[in-house]
């Protein structure tokens, strides 16, 4: 595709349920990371994957977080029994290589607002 | 953990003015990018410097790293309302898939 791509681009959530977000990275990168984003904040690192595997998973708030790509393509990000504080914008961002000098492409992110 | 400072936290300038925001961190960096996200948008990648007290221009946008590579600065020229946005520097530290943002500059600049 011609960028990365986010759906749903906007959810809302009961408190207490699940939401998964999707994240569709650039053809043929290797490395995706994920943020969270809050209102007025710099993105804060959660997770990275190269390919298949999550080599990095450092910034994963709590157990309720869980990410997966399961084949080194698509990535999702999974949280459980939301509660307001997870209230943010999901970004996902994906890199052509695995050196830490690429840049890195970022998606339009999922506004994410727990009720 | 590792943070990256930046300063000014706001600026708001009249259009044609020059503006400037810094970046600093308590240790040495390996390297450093700059991000622009517009009001509503995505970071997109603007810059990556590497060297020790490199210079590199981008039309009106001057990106500098400092010799001990642990402050950065970008200095717009003749701003224009198309800059308005936040401005992040970004670097890998502790792992080399973590990058961490800066606290970003908000840059507004009315006519």
């Amino acid at each position: 595709g011609a960028g990365v791509s986010q759906s749903p681009r906007y959810k809302v959530a009961k408190r207490g349920q699940d939401v998964a977000l999707r994240c569709d990275p650039i053809s043929g990168h290797v490395s995706l990371f994920w943020y969270q984003q809050a209102l007025g904040q710099g993105p804060e690192f959660l997770t990275y994957f190269q390919n298949e595997a999550q080599l990095d998973k450092s910034g994963l708030p709590s157990d309720r977080f869980f990410a997966e790509r399961p084949e080194g393509s698509v990535s999702t990000l999974k949280i459980q029994r939301t509660q307001q504080e997870d209230s943010a914008v999901y970004l996902c961002a994906s890199s052509p290589g695995t050196l830490s000098y690429n840049e890195q492409f970022f998606g339009p992110g999922t506004r994410l607002t727990v009720l | 953990g590792q943070q990256v400072m930046q300063i000014p936290q706001y600026q708001h300038v009249q259009e044609g003015e020059d503006f400037t925001t810094y970046c600093n961190s308590s240790t040495t960096l390996s390297n450093i990018q700059w991000y622009k996200q517009r009001p509503g948008g995505h970071p997109v990648f603007l810059i990556q410097l590497v060297k020790s007290g490199e210079v590199k221009k981008q039309k009106r946008l001057t990106f500098q790293f400092g010799e001990a590579k642990k402050n950065s600065s970008l200095h717009i020229t003749a701003t224009q309302t198309t800059d308005v946005g936040t401005y992040f520097c970004a670097a890998y530290t502790g792992t080399a898939s973590k990058l961490t943002f800066g606290t970003g500059t908000r840059l507004q600049v009315t006519l």
